[in-house]
């Protein structure tokens, strides 16, 4: 079956670890992006990748940082600077960056002990 | 800066009702507007999406419109079923590409 795939599904963080998030896809999708969601509010773009090897920074991107070696995956990082992490963070990729459906994985929700 | 606004936050109804979910967006410069779904602690699912020059888009029970100049849209559900409980998203594509997003409005459907 084509689509994303997220993982873990919860993440447990001690203050001044980092860790990674993976996101990978299936769909052949050039572009993918990262988000954070928060409750009460949209969401908020933290990085996206136009193409292999290529990243840019979203609204939120500090205490954040990204890799985009091979087509099908763009991991996420959230360092120790990331000062409020405990969120829930969404995956999404498109065919092409700009106004191509994005479609989404299901999710990590992250929690800082 | 582009900013987009979903009132209410919540809404119950009867099932079997038909409603309309408010969207809301202050630059009328975008690409194009998408409707989403997401269930409790998962990802979104588009459910539809209308360009700038359409007026209208239909799915099934669902039906969402565009009036890009007063900067307003609206997600019609006809005969709405419990299985619609969900919040729905609704979110931009400005004139840099990039998606700008409501805070969504729960819906619940009540049997």
């Amino acid at each position: 079956d084509g689509g994303i795939t997220q993982s873990p599904k919860y993440l447990f963080r001690k203050e001044g670890q980092n860790v990674t998030l993976s996101c990978e896809q299936n769909l052949n999708h050039d572009a993918m992006y990262w988000y954070r969601q928060d409750p009460g509010q949209g969401l908020r773009l933290i990085y996206y990748s136009q193409i292999v090897n290529d990243f840019q920074k979203g609204d939120i991107a500090e205490g954040y940082s990204v890799s985009r070696e091979k087509k099908e995956s763009f991991p996420l990082t959230v360092t120790s600077a990331q000062k409020n992490p405990t969120a829930f963070y969404l995956c999404a990729s498109s065919l092409a960056a700009g106004t191509d459906t994005q479609y989404f994985g299901p999710g990590t929700r992250l929690t800082v002990l | 800066k582009q900013e987009v606004t979903q009132i209410p936050a919540a809404l119950s109804v009867p099932e079997g009702e038909n409603l309309v979910l408010n969207c809301s967006f202050t630059d009328s410069a975008i690409y194009n507007l998408q409707w989403f779904r997401q269930d409790p602690g998962k990802g979104l699912t588009s459910l539809l999406l209308i360009q700038s020059s359409q007026r209208e888009q239909t799915s099934g029970r669902l039906n969402a419109s565009l009036d890009k100049s007063s900067g307003r849209s609206t997600l019609y559900i006809a005969a709405s079923q419990p299985g619609d409980s969900a919040t729905y998203l609704c979110a931009v594509t400005d004139s840099n590409y990039q998606l700008i997003w409501g805070a969504g409005t729960k819906l619940i459907i009540k049997p």
